[in-house]
């Protein structure tokens, strides 16, 4: 399968604080990408769809002035977390479509905010 | 109602069972499916990719799609304790780069 990274794979930041979260393909190219958010045990909720040299799409209800997503190449995304505050501690995961419809996710990032 | 359903399970079963993970769908445009494990604080690892009614096998695999039923489903052969993870069902439209939507994922443990 393709190789999706993520980096870093855990942060720890006071609240106030912004933190920048990049997801690259490896191995392929990547025209489009999505940013997901995953609490425990639940499934994971689509946060963002980011496509290659235009702005993204966000979902209803995520601010997209506190989740600023950058796609400004084929092979990478970053995805800022402004003013973190404690509620916004979760999992968040990339994923990058290669072909058609398959997806390859990223290893996840885990923020906690202090 | 939710466009894919799932049972969460949690799933318990011995080594080398066969398991049976099921989802259904309401939505009729729905001609992708796949299949992801997810191990606890990992990311959804792709196991299972399919377009058509019919089945796919890959190894212990083998993922099975009825249109007609609007029902998926991934067997796994001979289950290992290393199976033991989160098996989520998804799925989307025939629209490039359409978003998935996912099932809520069923807790499988395999005990050894």
């Amino acid at each position: 399968g393709a190789v999706v990274s993520q980096h870093p794979s855990w942060v720890i930041c006071k609240s106030g604080t912004s933190v920048k979260i990049e997801c690259r393909s490896l191995d392929f190219q990547a025209t489009t990408m999505f940013w997901y958010r995953q609490f425990p045990k639940q499934s994971l909720m689509l946060m963002a769809t980011s496509n290659e040299g235009s702005k993204a799409t966000y979902e209803q209800g995520v601010e997209k002035d506190k989740f600023l997503i950058n796609h400004a190449s084929l092979t990478l995304s970053t995805l800022t977390v402004t003013s973190a505050h404690p509620e916004d501690s979760s999992f968040y995961i990339c994923s990058a479509r290669r072909r058609a419809s398959e997806q390859f996710f990223g290893p996840g990032t885990r923020l906690t905010v202090l | 109602q939710k466009e894919v359903e799932q049972d969460p399970g949690p799933l318990s079963v011995p080594e080398g069972a066969i398991v049976s993970l099921n989802c259904t769908y309401s939505n009729s445009a729905f001609q992708y499916f796949m299949w992801y494990r997810q191990y606890s604080r990992k990311g959804p690892e792709l196991l299972m990719y399919t377009y058509s009614s019919g089945n796919k096998e890959d190894g212990r695999f083998t993922a099975q799609v009825d249109k007609s039923s609007k029902y998926i489903s991934l067997f796994i052969r001979d289950s290992q304790p290393s199976d033991s993870a989160t098996y989520l069902c998804a799925m989307n439209r025939e629209t490039s780069g359409s978003r998935l939507t996912f099932g809520e994922g069923t807790q499988l443990t395999v005990n050894p």
